[in-house]
């Protein structure tokens, strides 16, 4: 079974620009994550998706946006890119709800110069 | 508020030594799940466990043993005979149930190295 898959692995944008990540999630899985692995914050969550609509938001402004699609994969995508965006996206899966484990892709590390 | 402290930022063992990592977490919810994930150097987070609230029992996987106390606010890891493979950054996670939320609230993570 193929895990959770994510696109690209890595992206070079420079500020100001906006950066579209994708992810495509566990087969069966409805529910998707984004978090976001930066250098001395740690893992912090940024957004939930569940059967197409968000369902949660961490604390991250306005520019931090997604959305999920019918077939359950997800856009994660940060607009006015600043130097402190670069980061590890990673993504996560679960079934419904989420009350089940979640299980992560590789990531996206961005780069913003 | 939820927090999950991982008091232990960098640990180092010699093959074959068992090692304990440390998690303190704090929550207000009554029902949670517990989480381990492993980040090799590649960055991807391996699942390793989940336990919920209402299940104290300790838990042994292969050379992965899981101790929960509830009294205690701890749910700590214990790799018995560590090998090299083991080197990663570990994380202990909250979700919280009763909040709707179903987010991973992480530690900041302890950097293991198994020197061989």
């Amino acid at each position: 079974e193929a895990g959770v898959t994510q696109s690209p692995t890595h992206l070079i944008k420079t500020r100001g620009q906006q950066a579209t990540l994708r992810c495509s999630p566990i087969s069966g899985h409805t529910s998707v994550y984004w978090y976001q692995q930066a250098l001395g914050l740690g893992l912090q969550f940024l957004l939930w998706y569940d059967e197409g609509e968000e369902r949660n938001r961490g604390n991250f402004p306005p520019r931090f946006s997604g959305r999920q699609f019918p077939n359950y994969s997800s856009e994660l995508n940060v607009n006015a890119l600043e130097l402190e965006d670069s980061a590890l996206y990673l993504c996560a899966s679960s079934f419904e709800g989420g009350r089940d484990e979640q299980f992560f892709g590789p990531g996206t590390r961005l780069t913003v110069l | 508020a939820q927090k999950v402290t991982q008091a232990q930022t960098e640990i180092s063992v010699v093959e074959k030594e068992d090692v304990t990592l440390d998690c303190v977490y704090e929550t207000r919810d009554t029902t949670y799940y517990l989480f381990w994930y492993k980040q090799p150097p590649s960055g991807e987070l391996v699942f390793l466990i989940r336990r919920n609230s209402f299940d104290e029992q300790n838990e042994i996987s292969g050379r992965y043993s899981w101790n929960f106390q509830k009294s205690t606010s701890s749910f700590n890891f214990t790799i018995t005979a560590s090998q090299v493979v083991d080197s990663a950054v570990y994380f202990c996670a909250l979700s919280e149930l009763n909040s709707g939320a179903n987010n991973l609230f992480f530690g900041t993570g302890t950097r293991l190295t198994v020197i061989p």
